[in-house]
């Protein structure tokens, strides 16, 4: 499976937009763009996922850019619960999914 | 949320006692896996299923074993427990492979071997 980099922590106002970054350069063809997050002791939570098009759920929105080397995932009115660890992964066909360190939200007041 | 149960959520346990943790899900997914969650790794695959009965390993499966009888429940074993093995344990399932399917995980069991 490709690598990804997210920054170590990002900051956010509530009520504002959260955008969080994640570089996946050398992802291939098949392989498919994951975002999970992990609030505080909690298991990881699935938020969306794509392959080249743009995704949108009730959660949030997957921004995919056209060479699917980045990708962006944008929580729209982010509220304190949505402090959390927000992890990127790009996977294939084949079993796991491999959780890097992530980036740490923290959606301030 | 997806129908994942875990138990016990805690134990504490001395080294080199035998210790199972069990998965169970009520949403007939084929997949169910076995992680650990330490401070600086992430989760790293411990085991996982693709069926009753079908099982392989993952990256850090040295000392545990698994089994799945029923479709619905997948046990962990540590056959003598280390202090290495204090941990976060998440089941997760999925109705196809990771690549094409979401992965749900459930509550954790946190594990202390003292």
């Amino acid at each position: 499976d490709a690598k990804t980099t997210q920054p170590t922590s990002m900051d956010c106002a509530e009520g504002r937009a959260a955008n969080l970054p994640c570089n996946h350069s050398t992802i291939s063809g098949n392989e498919y763009v994951y975002w999970y997050r992990q609030i505080h002791s909690q298991g990881p939570q699935y938020i969306i996922h794509g392959l080249k098009n743009n995704e949108t759920n009730e959660m949030a929105s997957l921004i995919i850019t056209e060479d699917r080397k980045s990708s962006t995932l944008i929580l729209p009115h982010a509220t304190l619960r949505d402090t959390a660890v927000y992890y990127c992964i790009v996977t294939g066909s084949n079993y796991k999914l491999t959780f890097g360190k992530g980036t740490l939200l923290t959606v301030n007041p | 949320d997806a129908g994942i149960t875990q138990s016990p959520r805690h134990k504490v346990t001395e080294t080199g006692t035998p210790v199972t943790l069990r998965c169970h899900q009520t949403e007939n997914h084929r997949y169910m896996y076995w992680y650990r969650q330490d401070p600086g790794h992430g989760l790293r695959l411990i085991h996982y299923s693709y069926g009753v009965k079908d099982t392989d390993k993952g990256e850090v499966s040295d000392g545990y074993s698994v089994s799945r009888s029923k479709t619905e429940d997948f046990l962990l074993t540590l056959e003598s427990a280390t202090s290495s093995q204090t941990s976060v344990y998440f089941c997760a399932i999925s109705d196809g492979p990771s690549g094409t399917d979401t992965q749900y995980f459930g509550p954790g069991t946190r594990l202390t071997v003292l």
